[in-house]
């Protein structure tokens, strides 16, 4: 069974639309991250939830905007598509607590393309 | 706030060979934990291995070690015995220890194995 799961995997769309990316995680982790993967490979953090509740927020432009049904789910919706918004979207979890190493399990990420 | 470096942006190693990846950090937390994560043409992130700040004993998972030096604030990665299906890109991560603490990415780097 996948750890963290990811839909769609490829999204390519046309500048303007809204679409979201879901992630699922069947761990029981209590924190779900955002990543976002340029073109460079370079890997920089969007959001991370702690039992569905907002913690990391960085400077993401807010046509960004993450949900939190309950602690297995963290969906990301991106409003007024961009050519600039082309990445991989990353989708991790993690278990915290004090015997935690805060490793991070990655689903398998969604290729966005902005056309 | 923390940084991560890997100043080695490409690094090519032939089969069977040992190559070391490097990696510096920096920040004022005492306590923290450090990861390697492999990134293969697939794109699925993987943990290599992790060290805990406060062990002195460096991390060794099969062919993988790390040469971790606190007071450097260095965390290299050594493959030895190197693998075709080593070939990927390697980031090196920093998380706090707190309660769902953000994680720093290093840029990467793209490690080719040559049979």
């Amino acid at each position: 069974d996948t750890a963290v799961s990811q839909t769609p995997k490829y999204l390519v769309t046309q500048m303007g639309n809204d679409k979201s990316i879901k992630c699922e995680q069947n761990l029981g982790h209590d924190t779900m991250y955002w990543y976002k993967q340029d073109s460079k490979k370079f890997l920089k953090i969007m959001f991370s939830y702690n039992n569905k509740e907002l913690i990391i927020n960085e400077t993401v432009p807010n046509r960004f905007s993450p949900k939190s049904p309950d602690k297995a789910h963290l969906n990301l919706h991106i409003n007024s598509l961009e050519l600039g918004d082309s990445a991989v979207y990353f989708c991790a979890s993690s278990p915290t607590g004090q015997l935690s190493y805060n490793e991070q399990f990655f689903g398998p990420g969604t290729r966005l393309t902005v056309l | 706030a923390q940084t991560v470096t890997q100043s080695q942006p490409e690094m090519s190693v032939q089969e069977a060979e040992t190559v070391t990846l490097s990696c510096t950090y920096d920040t004022s937390e005492n306590n923290y934990y450090l990861f390697w994560y492999k990134q293969p043409p697939s794109r699925q992130m993987i943990l290599v291995i992790r060290q805990e700040a406060y062990k002195q004993q460096n991390a060794t998972e099969n062919r993988f070690s790390v040469n971790f030096q606190k007071a450097a604030k260095s965390f290299s990665l050594k493959i030895s015995d190197s693998q075709l299906g080593d070939t990927a890109m390697y980031f090196c991560a920093f998380t706090p220890n707190t309660n769902a603490g953000k994680s720093t990415f290093g840029d990467g780097t793209t490690l080719t194995v040559k049979p």
